[in-house]
């Protein structure tokens, strides 16, 4: 079976550009999400997905960050415009339901590691 | 509050040695959810194991075992005999029952081991 599908594996980009990322979700899995991991730290929730819908997007800076999934498979992280603190790993997780097994286990791909100049 | 501690920011052994990675969480809730995850080089966050609250019997995966004690909040995680293959950042996650059943991840643990 195929795991979370990620591109790009690494952008740089100057400061005040727009970037954007694409993750693939293991097949059938109804939830997604898209974390934020700074050097150094634990992984940050910045939005979650159930299908096509937002379910949790608290943490994600809407002033400069969206995302979206739409048909509820792919989805697309933009930021816009990018500041130098947004230099991170944006990891994509998807999971099979969160209704029906409470504490799902998230499967992750390999991220794709933003250098802001 | 909902907090995950890994205290051990690094560890270095040598290899064949045996290492334990702590986690302490806190949580209010009686039902919940722990994982951990090992995050290599690559980036790439690879699941270990997953335990809910009710489920006190440690568990042992080839070279890997994990004991979990409710009494002292701890989910810990040892390698037995360790490899090269083996360093790399470990996260504890905590899932509590409510809401958006979102991780609270731990600081994680970076594991070097030397040959």
């Amino acid at each position: 079976e195929a795991g979370v599908a990620q591109s790009p594996r690494y952008k740089i980009i100057e400061k005040r550009q727009s970037v954007a990322f694409w993750c693939n979700p293991i097949s059938g899995h109804a939830t997604l999400y898209w974390y934020q991991q700074i050097l150094g730290q634990g992984p940050k929730l910045l939005i979650q997905f159930q299908n096509n819908g937002v379910v949790d997007d608290s943490q994600l800076p809407k002033d400069r960050f969206s995302a979206e999934r739409l048909k509820g498979v792919d989805s697309t992280l933009k930021i816009q415009p990018a500041k130098l603190e947004d230099s991170a790993v944006y990891l994509c997780a998807s999971s099979l339901d969160r209704g029906a097994g409470a504490g799902e286990t998230q499967y992750f791909g390999p991220g794709t590691r933003l250098l802001v100049l | 509050a909902q907090k995950v501690t890994q205290a051990q920011t690094e560890i270095s052994v040598v290899e064949k040695e045996d290492v334990t990675l702590d986690c302490v969480y806190e949580t209010r809730d009686t039902t919940y959810y722990l994982f951990w995850y090992k995050q290599p080089p690559s980036g790439e966050l690879v699941f270990l194991i997953r335990r809910n609250s009710f489920d006190e019997q440690n568990e042992i995966s080839g070279r890997y075992s994990w004991n979990f004690q409710k009494s002292t909040s701890s989910f810990n995680f040892t390698i037995t005999a360790s490899q090269v293959v083996d360093s790399a950042v470990y996260f504890c996650a905590l899932i509590p029952p409510s809401g958006t059943y979102k991780y609270i991840f731990g600081t994680g643990t970076r594991l070097k081991v030397l040959a």
